[in-house]
C-alpha cells in the first residue's frame, strides 16, 4: 500500500484479556518495527523484523508480548493477559533494506480497563 | 546498551526566533541520525536525517549538525513559525549502509512557538 496501515485504530479491552494488533507495511519494505508510546512519552522499541533474519526481540517488556510477521509482510503484535500498564499507543513502522528513515503508521491506541 | 539523550525536554520561543535541540548518543557505531516531528495526536514524521559521512545538512529552515568525536548532533530551526509547534524526536542507528537499522529514540522535545 501507499503507507503503513495499522488496525484497529483504537482498542479498549478488559484487564486480563488478550489483544492482537495488526500492521501492514509499505509494499516492498523488508524491515518492520514495533514501538510503544505511552501518553506524553517517547518511543520505546519493542521488536524489529528484517527480511528473513531472526527478529530482534530485545525490547519486548515481558513474555506476555509476542509478535510475528507472516510472509515477510503483515505483522501481528499480541499482548496476552493485558495489564493497565500496557495502555499506550502502539506504533508500527517500516523501512526499505537500504538506510533510511522509518515510515510510521497511525498507531493503535490501546486502553486496558 | 544503546542510549540517546535529548535536551531540552521543553522549549518555548517567539515566532521568528531560532530553536536548537541537542542529542547525544552512546553507541560509537551509530552512523545514521534522523529527526522526527510529531504533531499532537499524529504519527511521527521524518523531517531530516544525516549520515555519519557528513557534518551538516540543511533543508530550507531546518538544519542538522553532527559531531562524531563528541557523539552529539543537533537540530536547528530558524525563523520559527507557529506550525513548527510539535514534539521533536532525535534518533540514532547503525543503518547507514543498510542492514541493521534499529532506531533508538531520544525522549523528545516539546517545542512551542508563540505568535
Amino acid at each position: 500500500g501507499a503507507g503503513v496501515s495499522q488496525s484497529p485504530s483504537n482498542k479498549v479491552t478488559e484487564k486480563g484479556k488478550d489483544v492482537e494488533l495488526r500492521c501492514d507495511p509499505i509494499s516492498g519494505h523488508t524491515a518492520l518495527y514495533w514501538y510503544r508510546q505511552s501518553l506524553g512519552q517517547g518511543l520505546e522499541f519493542l521488536i524489529y523484523f528484517q527480511g528473513n533474519s531472526a527478529p530482534d526481540k530485545s525490547g519486548l517488556p515481558s513474555d506476555r508480548f509476542s509478535a510475528e510477521r507472516t510472509g515477510g509482510s503483515v505483522s501481528t503484535l499480541t499482548i496476552q493477559r493485558t495489564q493497565q500498564e500496557d495502555s499506550a499507543v502502539y506504533l508500527c513502522a517500516s523501512s526499505s533494506g537500504t538506510a533510511g528513515g522509518y515510515t510510521f503508521g497511525s498507531g493503535t491506541r490501546l486502553t486496558v480497563v | 546498551g544503546e542510549n540517546v539523550e535529548q535536551h531540552p525536554s521543553t522549549l518555548s520561543v517567539q515566532e521568528g526566533d531560532s530553536a536548537v535541540i541537542k542529542c547525544t548518543y552512546s553507541d560509537s557505531a551509530s552512523n545514521y541520525f534522523p529527526w522526527y516531528k510529531q504533531e499532537l495526536g499524529k504519527r511521527p514524521q521524518l523531517i531530516i536525517d544525516i549520515r555519519s559521512n557528513v557534518g551538516e545538512k540543511k533543508d530550507q529552515r531546518i538544519a542538522v549538525t553532527l559531531n562524531k568525536t563528541a557523539k552529539h548532533f543537533s537540530l536547528h530551526i530558524t525563523e520559527t513559525q507557529p506550525e513548527d509547534s510539535a514534539v521533536y524526536f532525535c534518533a540514532a542507528s547503525r543503518g547507514f549502509s543498510g542492514g541493521y537499522n534499529k532506531l533508538i529514540f531520544g525522549a523528545g522535545t516539546r517545542l512551542a512557538v508563540h505568535p
